[in-house]
């Protein structure tokens, strides 16, 4: 079973509003990274936290920001929502063998 | 842009068979490469790392043309069970680049 866990693990929210995803990464894993994955598509790199700190980011506006905890934990905040960022929203924590993927949040934007 | 490019498929396939997965990268630097398994609204699962020796796991063998920029997933004696949407990925270092993924079907 995974050890990377997501919540919550369904949401549904009004366009405009803002949201928060939370993430607790593997144990000894330092490096977490959220990835949004529209239906039909593949999972889109959002970016990556490296021991508190973004190392790496994908082609999201600023309105996606996030955190990294000292524990390593993570949270995605999405601002001022649109009905395109209703997707699957992974947490990956590394670096392992590949990444080991949370199970996700599937947010609704209505 | 770097891109992942896959077949999506479907692939319909009768139980027993062999089948093949094709997936080309365009970033000529990258150099790790992995198959995931992604089940219907579930996430993604590391299957597999790809390798220009080849690399083979039971009945799936992943295989890495760096002169092409090509990946290849080949499943044998096809099980239902491995019906599922195949990711090929491409790790840039700090990012996973996902293809758009090619769709199995096995049936009885």
């Amino acid at each position: 079973e995974t050890g990377v866990t997501q919540s919550p693990t369904h949401l549904i929210k009004t366009r405009g509003q803002q949201v928060t995803l939370r993430c607790s990464s593997q144990s000894g894993h330092n490096t977490v990274s959220w990835y949004q994955q529209a239906l039909g598509q593949g999972p889109q790199f959002i970016f990556q936290y490296y021991r508190e700190e973004e190392n790496g980011r994908g082609n999201f506006p600023p309105r996606f920001s996030g955190l990294q905890f000292p524990n390593y934990s993570s949270e995605l905040n999405v601002n001022a929502l649109e009905l395109d960022d209703s997707a699957l929203y992974l947490c990956a924590s590394g670096p392992t063998y590949g990444y080991t993927f949370g199970s996700g949040t599937r947010l609704t934007v209505v | 842009r770097k891109e992942v490019e896959q077949d999506p498929g479907p692939f319909n396939v009768p139980e027993g068979a062999t089948v093949a997965f094709n997936c080309t990268y365009s970033n000529s630097a990258s150099q790790s490469f992995f198959w995931y398994r992604q089940d219907c609204r579930k996430e993604p699962k590391l299957l597999m790392s790809v390798y220009s020796s080849g690399n083979e796991d039971g009945r799936f063998t992943a295989q890495l043309n760096r002169a092409s920029q090509y990946i290849s997933l080949l499943i044998r004696d096809s099980k239902l069970s491995d019906s599922a949407t195949y990711l090929c990925v491409e790790d840039s270092g700090y990012a996973l680049n996902f293809g758009k993924g090619t769709s199995l079907l096995v049936t009885p």
